[in-house]
């Protein structure tokens, strides 16, 4: 069946880079997302990557994706404490619907 | 415009209750769907209507829940006999196509239902 795993909680120190990972099982996916999710605010989309690529960037965020492996990863550079939040990986297909990981809580230290 | 919006932002009510949840999609988004977040847990997919029709309703986990969406806009998720498992933030999110591109999910803030 479907399912996507990440680790649940990730501790930076302000300014590094902060790596999340993500394992999905459905290797139909036609696309992978990252969202982010704060406190009392609704669920925003970060970034997507087509499943017939391997990397995209978008200005501090690095998506690397290995088909192979099913192994989704969100580098997050110069981290700040504005990216203190929830970060879900979900995978997407041509049914529409999304299926998300539990999350990852990333906190952040000064 | 306008974001996706959900009433009531906030519902507690009783075992065995019936409730309904209500999303606005942004306006002129053909998708809506409807999402479960349980305390934890990333958002677990429900329904998703493209226009006025159910085209999966794979997710609604028993005959408990329906939804409907009359009129191919504001969409209302009805939950009958409430459980206390059900208690969850209940999340809507509407998209301008719908089906098989990477077409963008808009969500709405939730709605978080309590079951006592």
């Amino acid at each position: 069946g479907e399912d996507v795993e990440q680790s649940l909680f990730l501790s930076v120190r302000e300014g590094d880079s902060s790596v999340i990972n993500c394992t999905y099982t459905d290797s139909s996916s036609t696309y992978l997302y990252w969202y982010k999710q704060e406190p009392g605010a609704g669920l925003q989309l970060l970034t997507y990557i087509f499943s017939n690529m391997d990397m995209k960037q978008d200005q501090r965020l690095t998506v690397l994706l290995n088909k192979k492996d099913k192994h989704l990863s969100l580098r997050i550079a110069d981290t700040q404490t504005g990216d203190s939040a929830i970060y879900f990986c979900a995978q997407g297909g041509s049914a529409s619907k999304i299926i998300f990981g539990s999350g990852t809580r990333l906190s952040i230290r000064p | 415009g306008a974001g996706v919006s959900q009433t009531p932002s906030n519902k507690v009510t009783e075992k065995g209750k019936y409730v309904e949840l209500r999303c606005d999609p942004i306006s002129g988004h053909t998708a809506l769907y409807w999402y479960r977040q349980s305390l934890g847990q990333g958002p677990e997919f429900l329904i998703y209507f493209q226009g006025t029709g159910a085209a999966d309703d794979s997710g609604l986990p028993n005959d408990r829940f329906f939804a409907v969406r009359p009129e191919g806009s504001v969409s209302t998720l009805k939950i009958q006999r409430t459980e206390r498992g059900d208690s969850a933030v209940y999340l809507c999110a509407s998209s301008s196509q719908g089906g098989g591109i990477a077409d963008t999910q808009y969500f709405g803030p939730g709605t978080r239902l309590t079951v006592l």
